[in-house]
């Protein structure tokens, strides 16, 4: 398994600022993922964190919105670029394991709410 | 392409009652099965998985059957407690496809009354 810590857990942020949202894994993951869990709904992927170089997105998510770095096996940030309250949604980190059969696991996300 | 219909709800049973949430899916090609639990204000936590057709997924009383036949993997338990209380979600995963991420299903809310 991986032990994933995101921060912050929670925020309450101004319409028009961006922030960066990290995780770090406890050890070395095939890949890491950011999904999006909007109010009452299911889970969105966002984008495949992809290391040293450019994520991969999902359709109807950009560069621009949601810059991805990922500089090394353990460690990824998301940034949530001009944000308006439509953006206002828990954000997961999640990370698939060498050696198991597909599944991932979950940091706790961080929830942000755009004022 | 790959999909996840899961019961809608929310659901509300009274502690020690039978419990059944509903999913099935479609995918193109052999997929592996998940349930994901989200406790108030947690993140996701792997709940059971099966990997393949007639296998049977089981974790703290929850079971669920891969049924290729129906392209079902219902959640089950006999007897649920207050602190089930959470979001189920059905998920499952074809990497066989090249798709490496999960999807999801739409979650079902439990909550278990005493």
């Amino acid at each position: 398994s991986a032990v994933i810590s995101q921060k912050p857990s929670r925020d309450i942020c101004q319409r028009g600022t961006s922030l960066t949202i990290q995780c770090q894994v406890d050890s070395q993951v095939t890949m890491m993922f950011w999904y999006r869990q909007q109010p009452g709904q299911s889970l969105t992927l966002i984008a495949t964190a992809n290391q040293g170089s450019e994520a991969t997105y999902e359709s109807g998510f950009v560069i621009d919105k949601f810059p991805i770095s990922r500089p090394n096996l353990t460690f990824s940030t998301l940034t949530v670029s001009n944000m308006s309250p439509e953006d206002s949604s828990i954000y997961l980190c999640s990370v698939r394991v060498a050696g198991l059969t597909g599944e991932l696991f979950f940091g706790e996300g961080s929830r942000l709410t755009v004022l | 392409g790959n999909s996840v219909t899961q019961m809608e709800g929310p659901v509300t049973l009274s502690e020690e009652a039978f419990l059944t949430i509903n999913c099935t899916y479609t995918a193109t090609g052999y997929p592996s099965l998940f349930w994901y639990v989200q406790y108030p204000g947690e993140g996701l936590q792997l709940l059971l998985k099966a990997t393949k057709a007639d296998d049977k997924g089981s974790n703290k009383g929850f079971e669920a059957t891969y049924r290729k036949e129906t392209t079902s993997f219902h959640l089950e338990k006999g007897s649920v407690q207050v602190s089930d209380s959470a979001v189920y979600f059905c998920a499952l995963s074809d990497p066989r496809t090249g798709a490496n991420n999960l999807f999801f299903g739409t979650g079902t809310r439990l909550t278990v009354i005493p």
